[in-house]
């Protein structure tokens, strides 16, 4: 069966430092995973996705299928980064399944 | 970029009522759209895939019964909580599919219901 696990519930970094955000998954195909964001007040949205391999706002997430990992990482955090954070994989019927999520505080 | 509105953002019921959610795609149309269920300070949990013009597809443990799902045009699909009770109180939030090559989902503001 499918999961996305993100150990870390909250995550407080300092503004500037670097910032990783964990996601662990299990799943028996072949996975497409996703990085959603839900700042305050406001929906959830995409961030970015494995696939186009992109560089969002200064994040990006590698695909490690050995580690069965996708980190979202960056290299100095700022103020606006401060929102949740959810990892998602999509399966084979393209339902999503989505992790715990994280809690980014960006200390200034 | 693509639109999705749920209505009512809020609504508070008694218990033993029913009440319907909609989810509407404002600007694509959507063949499929999902429902989840957010518990306080916890994830997204996929209650349904909701299928324009077909049955939906709940996931497992989830009561089709008690959570039914109508996927009538390409631009609406309504999540109706019947018999509600207070364990029933959540957020419910609904997403599609605009572009089925990209994956990217597209989320409503989500409704949260009280059910007193």
């Amino acid at each position: 069966a499918q999961r996305v696990t993100q150990p870390e519930k909250l995550l407080s970094v300092f503004k500037g430092a670097p910032v990783e955000l964990k996601c662990n998954y299990s799943y028996s195909g072949s996975p497409e995973l996703f990085w959603y964001v839900q700042y305050s007040r406001q929906r959830l949205q995409l961030l970015l996705r494995h696939i186009s391999r992109e560089s969002i706002k200064g994040f990006t997430a590698d695909l490690n299928k050995g580690e069965t990992s996708f980190h979202l990482k960056k290299p100095f955090a700022q103020e606006e980064d401060s929102a949740m954070y959810y990892c998602a994989l999509r399966g084979t019927g393209n339902q999503f399944y989505f992790g715990t999520g994280t809690s980014l505080t960006v200390i200034p | 970029g693509a639109v999705v509105s749920q209505h009512p953002s809020r609504v508070i019921c008694k218990s033993g009522t029913s009440v319907k959610i909609e989810c509407r795609s404002l600007d694509f149309q959507a063949t499929t759209m999902f429902w989840y269920r957010q518990f306080p300070k916890q994830s997204l949990m996929l209650m349904a895939t909701s299928n324009e013009g077909s049955k939906a597809t709940y996931e497992q443990g989830v009561e089709k019964d008690k959570f039914l799902i109508n996927h009538a045009s390409l631009t609406l699909s309504t999540l109706t909580v019947t018999s509600a009770h207070p364990e029933d109180s959540s957020f419910y939030i609904c997403s599609a599919r605009h572009d089925p090559n990209t994956g990217e989902l597209f989320f409503g503001e989500g409704s949260r219901l009280t059910v007193l």
